[in-house]
């Protein structure tokens, strides 16, 4: 497809399993970001792929979340033993290496923990 | 840490009128600042982008102005119509690096 793709759209899990969100970014973008978006709150960076450079991971909110992007191509986002505050909207972004280009987000991927 | 900042969380206009959303932001090194539109179970889609060489940038209805001084940037719509009615979100970066993003304000045109 053209745009961002995020699978699943939807996903209802009980506490304490693993998660894994999958993000296919724009063909030929080699930036890809993932957000978090909490009900009623805006988007919380969670980590950023440029290239074959050292992810920046500053925005994980702990050791139970990790992400991993092989080249320029599909991304997923892991959980580890989800809690009840990891039920968000789950977003990803890409963007082109051009300077100054806006990132394009997929659909995001709807996580409820119970 | 919030780098970016939108205080306030709705506006709510009449449909014609003009819509003046605002952010601030506190990163004196970001260089590139972008207004996206979001509807409910929608992701985010790119608005109007300024870079830190410009205070004004035009599009149709929109105009973004930045406010380097104070570190400030505004976004206005006109007219306003019922199908901008959306959540709205501010966003920086440094160095085409990772972007922050605002708590975003949701807007409701009024027909």
């Amino acid at each position: 497809g053209a745009g961002v793709s995020q699978s699943p759209s939807n996903k209802v899990t009980e506490k304490g399993k693993d998660v894994e969100l999958r993000c296919d970014p724009i063909s030929g973008h080699t930036a890809l970001y993932w957000y978090r978006q909490r009900l009623g709150q805006g988007l919380e960076f969670l980590i950023y792929f440029q290239g074959n450079s050292a992810p920046d991971k500053s925005g994980l909110p702990s050791d139970r979340f990790s992400a991993e992007r092989t080249g320029e191509s599909v991304s997923t986002l892991t959980i580890q033993r989800t809690q009840q505050e990891d039920s968000a909207v789950y977003l990803c972004a890409s963007r082109p290496a051009r300077d100054n280009q806006p990132q394009h987000f997929g659909d995001g991927t709807r996580l409820s923990i119970l | 840490d919030q780098q970016v900042k939108q205080n306030s969380p709705s506006l709510s206009v009449q449909e014609g009128r003009i819509s003046i959303l605002n952010c601030d932001y506190t990163n004196s090194m970001f260089d590139y600042f972008l207004w996206y539109k979001k509807y409910p179970a929608e992701g985010p889609t790119f608005l109007i982008s300024i870079s830190s060489i410009k205070d004004k940038n035009e599009d149709g209805r929109f105009t973004v102005f930045l406010n380097k001084s104070a570190k400030h940037l505004s976004l206005h719509i006109v007219p306003s119509q019922p199908g901008d009615s959306a959540v709205y979100f501010c966003a920086a970066s440094a160095y085409h690096n990772d972007m922050r993003f605002g708590a975003g304000t949701r807007l409701t045109v009024k027909p």
